[in-house]
C-alpha cells in the first residue's frame, strides 16, 4: 500500500479513443502531480496542483488534459494520443511547500496503437 | 538551468558486494534539495532520502549511505552488501527551494544484484 493509487495499470489504447487516467491520495497530502516517464530520458513533470488548482503545466499538448477535483483525486483525461506518447504515467502528491518528499503511485502504463 | 546526470545506465554485481550509484547535478540556486529514489519493478518511486544543501553532512542507514560532496556537486549512493532485493532503477533528483514543487530527475541507474 503506498498511499498513492493508480488506475489502471495497465491501458492500451488507439489513436482515436478518449480515455482518463485515476489518480488517489489516501496521505492527506495537498499537491498532485502527473509526471511522464519514458524510456532513456529523465522523468518529465507535466502538470502541478496544489490545493485543487493549477500551478504548473509544462508545455503539455493539448491532448493532455488534466482535472483535481479535489485533493485527493487528480485525473488525466487523453484524447487523439499518439504513439509516442507511449509510456508510463507517474501520479505523485506532497505535503507541499518546500520540496518535501513526493509519494509517488505505481503508475500506468500506456501503449497508443 | 537544473540538471541531474546519472552517467551510469546500467550497473550489474554480485551479491554482498558494495555498490556506489553516482549523481551530478547542476543548479545556480545556493539554496536546493538532493533526493534519491528507487524504482522496483512494481513501477512506484520509493522515496530513500533527501537532502538540503546547507547540511553536507553525510547519512548512513543501514546498507545505504550517502556522500554530498558540494565542491564536486555530486550526491552519490553506496549500498553495501548489496542484495538481490536491491535490483531496481533508481533515480538521483534535484528540487529547487522556490517555484513549483517541481523535482529535476536524472536519467536513472538500472542496478542488477546476481545472486
Amino acid at each position: 500500500e503506498t498511499g498513492v493509487t493508480q488506475t489502471p495499470r495497465h491501458l492500451v489504447m488507439g489513436m482515436t479513443n478518449k480515455k482518463s487516467l485515476k489518480c488517489e491520495q489516501h496521505l492527506g497530502h495537498n499537491a498532485m502531480y502527473w509526471y511522464k516517464q519514458s524510456a532513456k530520458k529523465p522523468l518529465e513533470l507535466m502538470f502541478v496542483y496544489n490545493f485543487k488548482e493549477q500551478t504548473e503545466n509544462n508545455s503539455v499538448p493539448s491532448r493532455f488534459s488534466p482535472e483535481c477535483p479535489n485533493s485527493s483525486h487528480l485525473f488525466l483525461h487523453l484524447h487523439t494520443l499518439q504513439p509516442e506518447d507511449s509510456a508510463l504515467y507517474l501520479c505523485a502528491s506532497s505535503q507541499g511547500g518546500q520540496n518535501t518528499e513526493a509519494f509517488f503511485g505505481q503508475g500506468t502504463r500506456l501503449t497508443v496503437v | 538551468a537544473q540538471k541531474v546526470t546519472q552517467a551510469q545506465t546500467e550497473i550489474s554485481v554480485v551479491e554482498k558486494e558494495d555498490v556506489t550509484l553516482d549523481c551530478v547535478y547542476e543548479t545556480r540556486d545556493t539554496t536546493y534539495y538532493l533526493f534519491w529514489y528507487k524504482q522496483p519493478p512494481s513501477g512506484e518511486l520509493v522515496f530513500l532520502i533527501r537532502r538540503n544543501s546547507f547540511d553536507e553532512q553525510n547519512e548512513i542507514s543501514g546498507r545505504y549511505s550517502w556522500n554530498f560532496q558540494k565542491s564536486t556537486s555530486s550526491f552519490n549512493f553506496t549500498i553495501t552488501a548489496s542484495q538481490v532485493v536491491d535490483s531496481a532503477v533508481y533515480f538521483c533528483a534535484l528540487g529547487r527551494q522556490t517555484g513549483a514543487n517541481n523535482l529535476f530527475f536524472g536519467t536513472g541507474t538500472r542496478l542488477t544484484v546476481i545472486p
